[in-house]
């Protein structure tokens, strides 16, 4: 079975800071996936990125950034220009893959991130 | 983009009788569907997962009796909560798995048992 730790339950930026949430997991698998998913307050998710296990580019989309470390099993996420928007759960979260098809996510506890004016 | 529509958004119900939601994708073939539940301040948990014209496979700790699952479209996915208690209130969200692998979540369903 395979853990994922958020180790920050919430966190506070001023505007157009730049903020890193911190994600740690734990499996013996070779073949996952991990995300990043924001949940507003209407509790709808919505992913923010995903970074395939193999791939050792960090993956980027556009404002959002990911540091992926698979040694240190570390997966931490960069959000620059923060946004009043941006407040929100954001929830890290692990799949693994095999050639059967996937599994259901598994996900962190969630940082409760808060972006002040 | 895919649209996934879960419905009810919101269903209060009295102790002891059944509540079914259903979780549509709209515009493309859900080959997997994984069922979710999420108390008050907490993650997300994986409850169950289905695939189509299969029998779904449950989480340690999920009883399968209580919580029936139903894919036998690969568009429509339903979830029946039977003899609710107050402890089954909480957050319950599909996800369906297109067949081009990418996974998508539906807004929902709020359930409130008294």
């Amino acid at each position: 079975a395979q853990t994922v730790t958020q180790s920050q339950p919430e966190m506070s930026v001023q505007e157009a800071e730049t903020v890193t949430l911190s994600c740690t997991y734990d499996t013996s698998e070779n073949n996952y996936y991990l995300f990043w998913y924001k949940q507003p307050p209407s509790r709808q998710m919505i992913l923010v990125i995903r970074q395939e296990a193999y791939k050792q580019q960090n993956a980027t989309e556009n404002r959002f950034s990911v540091n992926f470390q698979k040694a240190a099993k570390s997966f931490s996420l960069k959000i620059s220009d923060s946004q009043l928007g941006d407040t929100a759960m954001y929830f890290c979260a692990f799949m693994k893959y095999s050639g059967g098809g996937a599994d259901g996510l598994t996900f962190g506890k969630g940082t409760h991130l808060i972006i002040q004016p | 983009g895919a649209v996934v529509s879960q419905h009810p958004s919101r269903v209060i119900c009295k102790s002891g009788t059944s509540v079914k939601i259903e979780c549509r994708s709209l515009d493309f073939q859900a080959t997997t569907m994984f069922w979710y539940r999420q108390f008050p301040k907490q993650s997300l948990m994986l409850m169950a997962t289905s695939n189509e014209g299969s029998k779904a496979t449950y989480e340690q700790g999920v009883e399968k009796d209580k919580f029936l699952i139903n894919h036998a479209s690969l568009t429509l996915s339903t979830l029946t909560v039977t003899s609710a208690h107050p402890e089954d209130s909480s957050f319950y969200i599909c996800s369906p798995r297109s067949t081009n692998e990418k996974l998508f979540f539906g807004s929902g369903t709020q359930l409130s048992v008294l």
